[in-house]
């Protein structure tokens, strides 16, 4: 079956440090990839993604790169904010396999201090 | 566009009490929705895959009785837990998948803002 497996947090940063978070999958087909940001009391926003390999999904200043050869889908931000503080989340969904269902990555807590 | 709304935000109730919960797509049709259960600190349990107009699907180990899941149409879905306890007590998120083409890609799911049941 598919699964996510991302970096074990929690990870605490300064502001405008540089992040990365590592996500790898496994999956049967060619999946969708995701990365959600969860603020506390929230539901998940989606942040970025990515449908094919090499694809680059970017949004707010993060980064991640569809990479096929290497199951990875790792999240990077150059210069991080004490407002990007919250969970993040790898996921992949599988293409018209799996009825659809998304497979989640633990979440990674990331803290970025002043 | 794609917004997902859940009603209620939060609630509580006695124990025994049977709580319903509702995800609505807002500005488009749904053809699956799918509930999750998120424990603290913790990731995102898949409960069932609900389509409309047919039974849903529930993951192995989730109880078919006690939640229970309608989608009686393409922008609503609703979750009932039934005789709530405490170790009912949780983050309920839903996710809708529009009808392909229609909103974002064929396996981009939008996530509703998640209720929060607190059984005492």
């Amino acid at each position: 079956g598919n699964s996510v497996t991302q970096m074990e947090g929690p990870v605490t940063l300064s502001e405008e440090a540089f992040l990365t978070i590592n996500c790898t999958y496994t999956a049967t087909g060619y999946p969708s990839l995701f990365w959600y940001v969860q603020y506390p009391g929230e539901g998940l926003q989606l942040l970025l993604k990515a449908t094919k390999a090499d694809d680059k999904g970017s949004n707010k200043g993060f980064e991640a790169t569809y990479r096929k050869e290497t199951t990875s889908f790792h999240l990077e931000k150059g210069s991080v904010q004490v407002s990007d503080s919250a969970v993040y989340f790898c996921a992949l969904t599988g293409y018209n396999t799996n009825a659809g269902k998304s497979t989640f990555g633990d979440g990674t807590t990331l803290t970025v201090k002043p | 566009g794609a917004v997902v709304s859940q009603h209620p935000s939060r609630v509580i109730c006695k124990s025994g009490t049977s709580v319903k919960i509702e995800c609505r797509s807002l500005d488009f049709q749904a053809t699956t929705m799918f509930w999750y259960r998120q424990f603290p600190k913790k990731s995102l349990m898949l409960m069932a895959t609900s389509n409309e107009g047919s039974k849903a699907t529930y993951e192995q180990g989730v109880e078919k009785d006690k939640f229970l899941i309608n989608h009686a149409s393409l922008t609503l879905s609703t979750l009932t837990v039934t005789s709530a306890h405490p170790e009912d007590s949780s983050f309920y998120i839903c996710s809708a998948r529009s009808i392909p083409g229609l909103a974002g890609d064929d396996n981009e799911q939008f996530f509703g803002p998640g209720t929060r049941l607190t059984v005492l």
